[in-house]
């Protein structure tokens, strides 16, 4: 049964501290979204891959996020310095052709 | 640039009962439309698509959806709600021969099933 792999599930950490979020698309599948999903914006898109490069990453903060594909089967987001305001799920979504298939999502707590 | 629109937070709807879950969209093409739903603490699962041909698309767990394009909408309906239908539903919209781009999500609709 293919599916999504994130990890952590859960994560709880100091204000200030790095975060770092691991994904492992489908396999075979060329495109690799993340999103954010908070109360108030709803799903939000951070940066998106296909065939390991990024296409866009508009919708993170520059400054402080960071996503990368070393390998065709891993997929990462870190967050350096990070904030009380980055607490959210995030999920990663891999996808070929039309849908995206996502996974359970990382819930990170900044504290 | 492509939206997605649902326009209630919120349906209740009695166990045994029709239900629907409304969606519009805005593309400047043609439109590729989804259906997603988020149980607790989960991710999202993919329900159902329209990409082209018969307008009333049939997906997972009974739902089909219907695209009608001089509305611009894309509604969920289910016949018969069941109490474990209860969850978060998305509508998502990507226009057509985009290649595999972002999905453009609408922000939600809670479905609450009443026994």
């Amino acid at each position: 049964d293919a599916r999504v792999t994130q990890t952590p599930r859960h994560k709880v950490t100091e204000m200030g501290q790095e975060v770092t979020m691991r994904c492992q698309p489908i396999l075979g599948h060329n495109t690799v979204f993340w999103y954010r999903q908070t109360m108030m914006q709803g799903l939000e898109l951070l940066a998106y891959f296909r065939n390991r490069a990024p296409l866009d990453d508009s919708g993170m903060p520059k400054d402080r996020f960071s996503a990368e594909m070393p390998d065709a089967t891993l997929a990462t987001l870190k967050i350096q310095p990070s904030e009380p305001r980055d607490s959210a799920v995030y999920f990663c979504a891999s996808g070929i052709n039309t849908e995206a298939f996502f996974g359970q999502g990382t819930r990170l707590t900044v504290v | 640039a492509q939206s997605v629109a649902q326009p209630e937070d919120q349906v209740n709807v009695a166990e045994g009962n029709p239900l629907t879950v409304k969606c519009t969209y805005s593309v400047s093409g043609n439109p590729y439309l989804f259906w997603y739903v988020q149980y607790p603490n989960r991710g999202l699962q993919f329900l159902l698509k329209y990409i082209t041909g018969d307008n009333l698309v049939k997906g997972s767990y009974g739902f089909e959806a219907e695209f009608n394009k001089s509305q611009t909408s894309f509604h969920l309906k289910k016949p018969s709600a069941l109490v474990s239908d209860s969850a978060l539903y998305f509508c998502a919209v990507r226009e057509e021969h985009s290649g595999n781009t972002p999905l453009v999500f609408g922000k939600g609709t809670r479905l609450s099933v009443i026994a």
